[in-house]
């Protein structure tokens, strides 16, 4: 167990709708990121928050945000759905923000796009 | 551009057999850092190790062993007398030091047989 929650496990929901994924890090990390890992695409990021403000951005499309909160929790939103968006997300935490801390992650939110 | 290349897609081999798994990186960075992780069936990913671009020695645990070198660019993971819980994808990745995203490479399916 990494420590690091996300929920759902699982969620199927039809093309054009909205989702979010909810993510806890580990207590006392600080940052959290969002990969998607599809089958085409392998394991791709997508978003690293801080202490609640975004720090990096990788290739995530402009109908996906995410936000941190206060409390370090961090939720990833999905808007019209396409069945391209099929895929696993995780969330992982870290202690900092730089690429020298091991980021440990949680067991993805499966998404299904029907 | 960085990228890491994990040429095997899949390996097979009989349980107790070594197993070597490769890794190849790009990138223009001086300072850097490299992780295995590991996906089992249940889809989690577990980290293993991490390095840095400074420390190329050689790293043991139990029966797992990585060899970094640096001029080749190679950070490659021995299992030693695999065992069928070894079965599962194994993802090299590298860090940049200036940004806390991975990138990792497509991964590696390694499937032990009793």
């Amino acid at each position: 167990d990494s420590g690091v929650t996300q929920t759902p496990k699982h969620l199927i929901t039809a093309t054009g709708q909205r989702v979010t994924l909810r993510c806890s890090p580990r207590s006392g990390d600080l940052s959290v990121y969002w990969y998607q890992q599809s089958l085409d695409q392998g394991l791709q990021f997508l978003i690293q928050y801080y202490n609640g403000e975004e720090r990096a951005k990788g290739n995530i499309l402009e109908r996906f945000s995410a936000q941190q909160f206060p409390d370090l929790h961090s939720e990833l939103n999905l808007s019209s759905l396409e069945l391209g968006d099929s895929a696993l997300y995780f969330c992982a935490s870290s202690a900092w923000t730089g690429g020298i801390n091991e980021q440990f992650f949680g067991p993805g939110t499966r998404l299904t796009v029907l | 551009a960085q990228k890491v290349t994990q040429a095997q897609t899949e390996i097979s081999v009989v349980e107790k057999e070594d197993v070597t798994l490769d890794c190849v990186y790009e990138t223009r960075d001086t300072t850097y850092y490299l992780f295995w992780y590991k996906q089992p069936p249940s889809g989690e990913l577990v980290f293993l190790i991490r390095r840095n671009s400074f420390d190329e020695q050689n790293e043991i645990s139990g029966r797992y062993s990585w060899n970094f070198q640096k001029s080749t660019s190679s950070f490659n993971f021995t299992i030693t007398a695999s065992q069928v819980v070894d079965s599962a994808v194994y993802f090299c990745a590298l860090g940049p030091s200036n940004t806390g995203k991975l990138i990792f490479g497509q991964g590696t399916t390694l499937q032990v047989k009793p």
